[in-house]
């Protein structure tokens, strides 16, 4: 089964632009990812879904500040325009026929 | 409006069993795949089961093969969890979320906690 590789932690100031990244393992580089977003003591958000091209499609109501890309087996978030409420832990996701995998989540600091 | 409500949660001892329970609304229920997912204190988000809209289908992560059964009542637009033998490592919030047909988990309930002590 796949398996996805986060940093642990990020930090950027306000304002500014963040990248986050999740690794597939090897053999998975072609998997669909989606994104999540957990603000401190909430429930995750549904943020987008990553395809293999590269394209990706966002949750209603997710600002245009966030965006997603890839590169080989990489995934990126990215937000712009860093806001106080982008503090938080994101995770992302992918699956395949009978299982799903989370990674460690990337606990982003706004500075 | 898509909305996830998750009930059943508590204090529970080693060995013993809880039932969680989603209700949903706002969406055709049958049409979509639901899972659990839960997160342990402090930890990440891990996934536990998963349910097809028609409910023939389930999946299980291997930490609770054999333990927790995945089950739904689309004539009352609610997901289950049924938690047997259950293990201090079992305490976390459970989320219930959406499936997409796509596959990704597009919907996420408010979390129920589940404590499991003596």
């Amino acid at each position: 089964q796949p398996v996805l590789t986060q940093s642990s932690s990020a930090s950027a100031s306000l304002g500014s632009s963040v990248r986050l990244t999740c690794t597939l393992s090897s053999g998975h580089s072609h998997y669909i990812i989606a994104w999540h977003q957990q603000q401190p003591g909430k429930a995750p958000r549904y943020l987008m879904k990553l395809e293999e091209n590269g394209s990706y499609s966002k949750g209603s109501g997710i600002p245009d500040r966030f965006s997603g890309s890839k590169s080989g087996a990489d995934r990126y978030l990215t937000i712009s325009n860093l806001q106080s409420e982008d503090e938080a832990d994101y995770y992302c996701e992918t699956w395949d026929s009978n299982t799903r995998v989370f990674g460690g989540g990337t606990k982003l600091t706004v500075l | 409006e898509v909305q996830l409500l998750d009930s059943g949660g508590g204090l529970v001892q080693p060995g013993g069993s809880l039932r969680l329970s989603c209700a949903v609304s706002g969406f055709t229920f049958s049409s979509y795949g639901m899972s659990w997912v839960r997160q342990a204190p402090g930890k990440g988000l891990e996934w536990v089961s998963a349910v097809s809209g028609s409910g023939d289908r389930t999946y299980y992560a291997d930490s609770v093969k054999g333990r927790f059964t995945i089950s739904r009542d689309n004539s009352k637009n609610t997901v289950f969890l049924q938690m047997n033998s259950l293990r201090a490592d079992d305490t976390a919030v459970y989320y219930c979320a959406r499936v997409e047909a796509t596959g990704d988990t597009d919907y996420w309930g408010q979390g129920t906690l589940v404590t499991v002590s003596s």
